[in-house]
């Protein structure tokens, strides 16, 4: 499976200010994905990342909010934009092996830990 | 809609004793299933999926997984719970046909193996 890395993978920031989350691959790959985790909850998908064009998010996110780019196969970003204390949460990058829907496996990199006070 | 219940919070069991975790789902065609493990602080490890075929799937650690359509179930199961088999288990589920990529999850099991 490809190696997923991102950064930074903690970090605290002040209320009303925007963080940008790296996701890294060691491989090319058609789909991307982040996720967000909320503490205690489970996993939220925010977002498929599509290389050279805008991301395709899903209900209750937005471009505003969650801003993504995908310049190549192997590097996105998630911004997320005035933060407050409800975007506490892990973000997750996440990587589809294969093209399409054909039961291919996600996998997942450690998290990006944010904390907003 | 897809959808994924996970109705045990925790589980507790006893190390060298089996385990069970339970999953249910609900899709609206067939579905693709899938197991992920979380360790304390880390981010999620896939343990295994069923796609078609046997449906009894076998993954990383000596867990496995039986797919039962009738009940629409997904159970995870290892014969000989470990103490470093502690940790949070979700199961996911995405419908083959008009699901895309999206995938759904649980809200999660948190499995304690004690000595």
């Amino acid at each position: 499976s490809a190696v997923i890395s991102q950064k930074p993978s903690r970090d605290i920031c002040q209320r009303g200010t925007s963080l940008t989350i790296q996701c890294q691959v060691d491989s090319q790959v058609t789909m991307m994905f982040w996720y967000r985790q909320q503490p205690g909850q489970s996993l939220t998908l925010i977002a498929t990342a599509n290389q050279g064009s805008e991301a395709t998010y899903e209900s209750g996110f937005v471009i505003d909010k969650f801003p993504i780019s995908r310049p190549n196969l192997t590097f996105s970003t998630l911004t997320v934009s005035n933060m407050s204390p409800e975007d506490s949460s892990i973000y997750l990058c996440s990587v589809g092996e294969g093209q399409g829907n054909s039961g291919n496996t996600i996998y997942f990199g450690e998290g990006s830990w944010l904390t907003v006070v | 809609a897809q959808s994924v219940a996970q109705p045990e919070d925790q589980v507790n069991v006893a190390e060298g004793n089996p385990l069970t975790v339970k999953c249910t789902y609900s899709v609206s065609g067939n579905p693709y299933l899938f197991w992920y493990v979380q360790y304390p602080n880390r981010g999620l490890q896939f343990l295994l999926k069923y796609i078609t075929g046997d449906n009894l799937v076998k993954g990383s650690y000596g867990f496995e997984a039986e797919f039962n359509k009738s009940q629409t179930s997904f159970h995870l199961k290892k014969p000989s719970a470990l103490v470093s088999d502690s940790a949070l288990y979700f199961c996911a589920v995405r419908d083959r046909t008009g699901g895309g990529n999206k995938l759904t999850f649980g809200t999660g099991t948190q499995l304690k193996v004690e000595l």
